[in-house]
């Protein structure tokens, strides 16, 4: 069965800091992957997605991630977080192409606070 | 706004007791899907409507149902309620089915107490 795991649960950063956020998955087809944000009371937001192609893909409010094969791995970036960026940051995949169903298998995520 | 709605927003009710919660998808969107975000478990999916049809079902209690309409909004029915039935409740759609590369967008979230 598809797993997805984030290792960081919870990420303590002062503004100005880098941030990465690891995601790695377990499913050993084709996948498509995804970076959530959830901001305080809110819903789930896209931040960024791999379907295919390069890598290294960019997303809304400079956020980055990396697919990785090799390591299964879809880590999350951004070089210089902000108070703004306070959220709870989910992964997620799913099966892409062939599956029956492209539901999300979601990781716990990592909850994420900016100090001024 | 990624254009998913949902209500209620909030709903209080008692154990033992049933509730209905409405999605309507973006403008185009086929598929809905609702996942349930609780403390323990986390996000999980529940099931999943393509155009009218169940498509595919995940952790999914028995209590519970859904349906899809011709219009294509869904709702999730949610009966002989639990305490650990307490949770935020999503739905999600998406763009029909392109080789695989199908990106859900989210709703507000109806949060459900039970008391």
């Amino acid at each position: 069965a598809q797993s997805v795991s984030q290792h960081n649960h919870h990420v303590i950063l002062s503004e100005a800091a880098s941030l990465e956020l690891g995601c790695n998955y377990s499913y050993g087809g084709t996948v498509n992957l995804f970076w959530y944000v959830q901001y305080p009371g809110q819903h789930l937001q896209l931040l960024l997605k791999y379907f295919s192609g390069d890598p290294l893909v960019k997303g809304i409010k400079g956020f980055e991630a990396e697919f990785i094969k090799s390591k299964f791995s879809f880590n999350l970036r951004k070089p210089s977080v902000q108070w703004s960026d306070t959220a709870e940051y989910f992964c997620a995949v799913n099966a892409g192409y062939g599956g029956a169903t492209n539901k999300l298998i979601f990781g716990t995520g990592t909850l994420l606070a900016v100090q001024p | 706004d990624s254009g998913v709605t949902q209500t209620p927003k909030h709903l209080i009710t008692a154990t033992g007791q049933r509730v209905t919660l409405r999605c309507s998808p973006r403008s185009g969107d086929l598929s809905v899907y609702w996942y349930q975000q609780s403390l323990d478990q986390g996000l999980q999916f529940l099931i999943q409507y393509y155009n009218g049809e169940e498509r595919a079902k995940g952790n999914i209690l028995e209590r519970f149902s859904a349906q899809q309409f011709p219009d294509l909004h869904s709702e999730l029915n949610l009966s002989s309620l639990e305490l650990g039935d307490s949770a935020l409740y999503f739905c999600a759609s998406s763009t029909p089915w392109a080789g695989g590369e199908e990106t859900q967008y989210f709703g507000p979230g109806t949060r459900l107490l039970v008391l």
